[in-house]
């Protein structure tokens, strides 16, 4: 069935390291993954997303991984800092859906100084 | 630009009241999405207009949960009555379709404390 399943649920790292969260999706024609920042209190919000013509995405600290053939995206942060300290959303488009996405459960991260 | 507004922040009612939230989507966006979101999981779609006109209400607890969005802009979704369960953020987000995917944008959301 349509899903997308998100790991880890919490991911705790030294800051200035990096952290990796995983996502998997079910449906193979799936060609737009977004991730999405919350923190505490806030609205989520778009970092960055990819599609489906592309493996890799870079945005500074930010980068997304794709690999259609596995069908799992996953988001990578390098050189954490304490404001990377959030939820992490990554979604999916829902099949045969009109611009519908499925969400991930979300990953908490913290960055301990 | 001006991003998606919704109102009240906060709201606390008890059981079996009812309440209202409003929703004003960023200028020229065709979709509109209620959202629920429990604290600790991730949205769950209530309902998806476009324009004004519904395109997925499978989720919506009908019931009790009613949503309209008569002028294809503001949205209101409403809740009548209140169960405990329904303490959540519910969030409003609006988007342009785009070949490939569309992205939303989120309101900060009302935050529901059913007493």
């Amino acid at each position: 069935g349509e899903n997308v399943e998100q790991h880890p649920s919490t991911l705790s790292v030294q800051e200035g390291d990096s952290a990796v969260i995983k996502c998997t999706y079910s449906d193979s024609a799936s060609n737009y993954f977004p991730w999405y920042k919350q923190e505490l209190g806030k609205r989520p919000q778009l970092i960055i997303d990819i599609r489906s013509n592309v493996g890799e995405k870079k945005d500074q600290r930010i980068a997304v991984t794709l690999n259609k053939t596995a069908k799992h995206f996953s988001l990578h942060i390098t050189e954490t800092q304490p404001e990377d300290s959030a939820v992490y959303f990554c979604a999916a488009p829902r099949p045969g859906s009109n611009y519908q996405l499925i969400w991930g459960a979300g990953t908490k991260l913290i960055i301990k100084p | 630009e001006a991003g998606v507004a919704q109102s009240p922040r906060y709201k606390i009612i008890e059981k079996r009241q009812s309440v209202a939230f409003w929703c004003n989507p960023i200028s020229g966006h065709a979709t509109l999405y209620w959202y629920q979101q429990i604290l600790g999981q991730g949205p769950k779609l209530l309902i998806q207009f476009q324009n004004n006109g519904v395109v997925d209400d499978s989720q919506l607890p009908k019931d009790r949960f009613s949503a309209e969005r008569l002028k294809g802009v503001d949205s209101t979704l409403k809740i009548q009555p209140a169960k405990l369960e329904d303490s959540a953020v519910y969030l409003c987000a609006s988007s342009l379709e785009l070949v490939g995917g569309n992205i939303q944008y989120f309101g900060a959301g009302t935050r529901l404390s059913v007493l």
